[in-house]
């Protein structure tokens, strides 16, 4: 069965260093997301993307970070310079169409951890 | 504004009793809901879906969900619950930008199941 991949499953940074998490979408999927789970917290939307743009953003996403496609294959979140409380569990997630009924497939996510 | 409350942090019943997750909305229109499960160390898994015609909705692994409109409810249940079960559960609402391509998730703050032998 098709599924949303995630590396690292977990990355520990320095305060102020870049980082780059990647996700490996389902294959036939067209629209991507970006979503974030602070420890204790519910899981917030960050970016949603398609056709090679950012189609919604929240506020949560500042100019510290930034998606890419940068093959037909990968889907990146880097955020340039990590703080404190970028601390968070951050979900890849991808569908196959637009629209509410159309299920969100989440990958396993990436555990960051900024010192 | 759009938002989903879970007033269960965490619950727990034992193996073979029924169990009732509450979740309500706040949406202007007719909402897409979605309910997820998060096993420790895995993704979120979607369990089942509503967005229009009958209001009870069945999903995988023996799930059910209601939705009531005048309670701006969404409420899963299950007849008799398994020790696989324990998990975190995640109610959501679709939600769009006007003319946007993409609908996000608005989650709820979870509910935590254990299940007792």
């Amino acid at each position: 069965e098709p599924e949303v991949t995630q590396t690292p499953s977990h990355q520990v940074t320095q305060m102020g260093q870049e980082v780059i998490l990647r996700c490996v979408p389902i294959s036939n999927h067209l629209y991507f997301y970006w979503y974030r789970q602070i420890l204790g917290q519910k899981v917030e939307f960050l970016v949603s993307f398609y056709n090679n743009e950012i189609s919604e953003k929240s506020e949560i996403f500042d100019d510290q970070f930034s998606v890419e496609r940068p093959d037909g294959s990968n889907f990146t979140l880097k955020i340039r310079s990590t703080k404190l409380e970028d601390s968070a569990m951050y979900f890849c997630a991808s569908s196959s169409g637009r629209g509410g009924h159309n299920e969100q497939f989440f990958g396993p996510g990436t555990r960051l951890t900024v010192l | 504004a759009q938002s989903v409350t879970q007033p269960d942090i965490h619950i727990t019943v034992s193996e073979g009793a029924s169990l009732e997750l509450r979740c309500n909305y706040s949406y202007g229109a007719t909402p897409y809901l979605f309910w997820y499960v998060q096993s420790p160390g895995q993704g979120l898994q979607l369990l089942l879906k509503y967005f229009s015609g009958d209001t009870l909705v069945q999903g995988i692994k023996g799930f059910e969900a209601e939705f009531k409109r005048s309670q701006s409810s969404f409420n899963l249940r299950k007849p008799s619950v398994h020790w696989s079960d324990a998990a975190e559960y995640f109610c959501a609402v679709g939600a769009s930008q006007y003319g946007g391509a993409t609908n996000k998730l608005i989650f709820g703050t979870g509910t935590l199941l254990a299940v007792q032998p």
